[in-house]
């Protein structure tokens, strides 16, 4: 019940393309959903995270979309660039228990 | 402003060693969070420290242990080091005023041979 399963595994898109790596959990007591960005030799950082209570969170090129009953999100990269190459991770979390349940990971490519 | 600082970079031990790994929270951050960054499986949370005390823990067992000082910075110390402890390990701080944002660290290499 503390899964977050995440997909695809690994990703590659076409420079100016849209991203899309989705999300799904089972616990409906999580209360909070960021997505991590990683580039290889650092840690994790805060891309997006979005609540319960929206089904869309948009900043910039990155958008989160949620949706409750079903228990899934996703997150979605437009004009993909190739800055943009790095593992995705998407996470869930209960507010007040400060732990993080993470996917396993989208290593996204981005080809010129 | 500096951001969460972890020591060492790598580190090389033997099986049935022991491991200390060290964090500095970013300034003001009072919550110190640990994380096993295995091969192919994502972020597995180890521990979680506020104000001096442990207030979670993930699913790992005993000889994984740590601490955190007057100053916010952790520790973590890992006993009896076996082949699959090798991984990346990553800290993270936060404000404990409510707020999840976690801030990582660019983690600890740990080998194990």
């Amino acid at each position: 019940q503390q899964q977050v399963k995440q997909s695809p595994q690994s990703l590659i898109v076409q420079k100016g393309g849209i991203s899309i790596i989705n999300c799904a959990y089972e616990n409906t007591a999580f209360d909070y959903f960021p997505w991590y960005q990683q580039f290889p030799g650092k840690g994790p950082a805060l891309l997006i995270a979005i609540r319960p209570d929206v089904s869309e969170k948009k900043e910039g090129r990155f958008t989160i979309s949620f949706n409750k009953s079903a228990k899934q999100f996703s997150l979605h990269i437009m004009d993909s660039q190739p800055g943009d190459s790095a593992t995705y991770f998407c996470a869930a979390g209960f507010t007040g228990f400060q732990k993080l349940v993470f996917g396993t990971g989208t290593r996204l490519l981005v080809s010129p | 402003e500096a951001g969460v600082t972890q020591s060492p970079t790598h580190l090389i031990k033997t099986r049935g060693q022991q491991a200390t790994l060290r964090c500095s929270p970013i300034s003001g951050h009072t919550s110190v969070y640990w994380y096993q960054q295995a091969l192919g499986l994502g972020l597995q949370f180890l521990l979680w420290y506020d104000e001096g005390e442990e207030r979670n823990r993930g699913n790992f067992p005993p000889r994984f242990s740590g601490r955190q000082f007057p100053n916010y910075s952790s520790e973590l110390n890992v006993n009896a080091l076996e082949l699959e402890d090798s991984a990346l390990y990553l800290c993270a701080s936060s404000l404990y005023t409510g707020t999840d944002t976690q801030y990582f660290g660019p983690g600890t290499r740990l080998t194990v041979l």
